[in-house]
């Protein structure tokens, strides 16, 4: 069952394209980020976080990039695959125990 | 497998209800979370509990009491349930916060009808 709303922002990408996810953020003293996947029915995932004193991080097939000066965050997926077709929060810690998201973006992978 | 367990999975309740959310983690978590996810919003904190004894307001606590039973359960009450607490419930645990990850159960669907 969907756990989302209908009218998320929607990516739609082909199977093996790069994928770039966006996110801006609120709190310029926010000093942690995440990014969650949450397939449909599931609690969200964690993919990959980034600290504001970084710039960049890698993962697996994935790179989150954070600019600070226009407060922006953004999580991009290589050669994306069809079972990476989810929705993608972006996460910011505003203080103790004060971890806000955002409201997500559809990713649609056709094969 | 380690991790979050929530239970129900699903519940249709009838307003004025009552009901228990109950959930358990066994990473030996310090803190746990409880937030709610509805159309169109991103996950809003209800309660949490940053270690065994302590609980908090979220964001959005109205409606809403919490128990930190031991380090491994935190159950989310519903006194009497109101059709604007429909919505898909999750509980979160985490060693100590942020920096820390998150780990999230699979949720509960809530409908007050």
């Amino acid at each position: 069952g969907e756990s989302v709303g209908l009218h998320l922002p929607t990516l739609s990408v082909q199977e093996g394209d790069n994928s770039i996810i966006n996110c801006a953020y609120s709190n310029s003293a926010s000093d942690y980020f995440i990014w969650y996947k949450q397939e449909s029915g599931k609690g969200p995932q964690f993919i990959i976080d980034i600290r504001s004193n970084m710039d960049k991080r890698q993962g697996q097939r994935v790179t989150v990039l954070l600019n600070k000066t226009v407060k922006h965050l953004s999580l991009q997926i290589a050669a994306t695959q069809p079972g990476d077709s989810a929705v993608y929060f972006c996460a910011e810690n505003e203080g103790f125990q004060k971890l806000v998201f955002g409201t997500g973006t559809r990713l649609l992978v056709s094969p | 497998n380690a991790g979050v367990t929530q239970t129900p999975k699903f519940q249709v309740l009838k307003t004025g209800q009552s009901m228990t959310l109950q959930c358990a983690q066994d990473m030996n978590h310090n803190s746990m979370y409880w937030y709610r996810q509805d159309p169109g919003m991103g996950l809003r904190l209800i309660y949490y509990s940053a270690s065994e004894g302590t609980t908090d307001k979220g964001e959005v606590p109205n409606g809403y009491n919490v128990s930190r039973l031991n380090k491994r359960e935190f159950s989310l009450r519903l006194e009497s349930a109101a059709p604007s607490q429909t919505s898909v419930y999750f509980c979160a645990s985490s060693e100590r916060g942020p920096p820390y990850g998150y780990t999230f159960g699979s949720g509960t669907r809530l409908t007050v009808v």
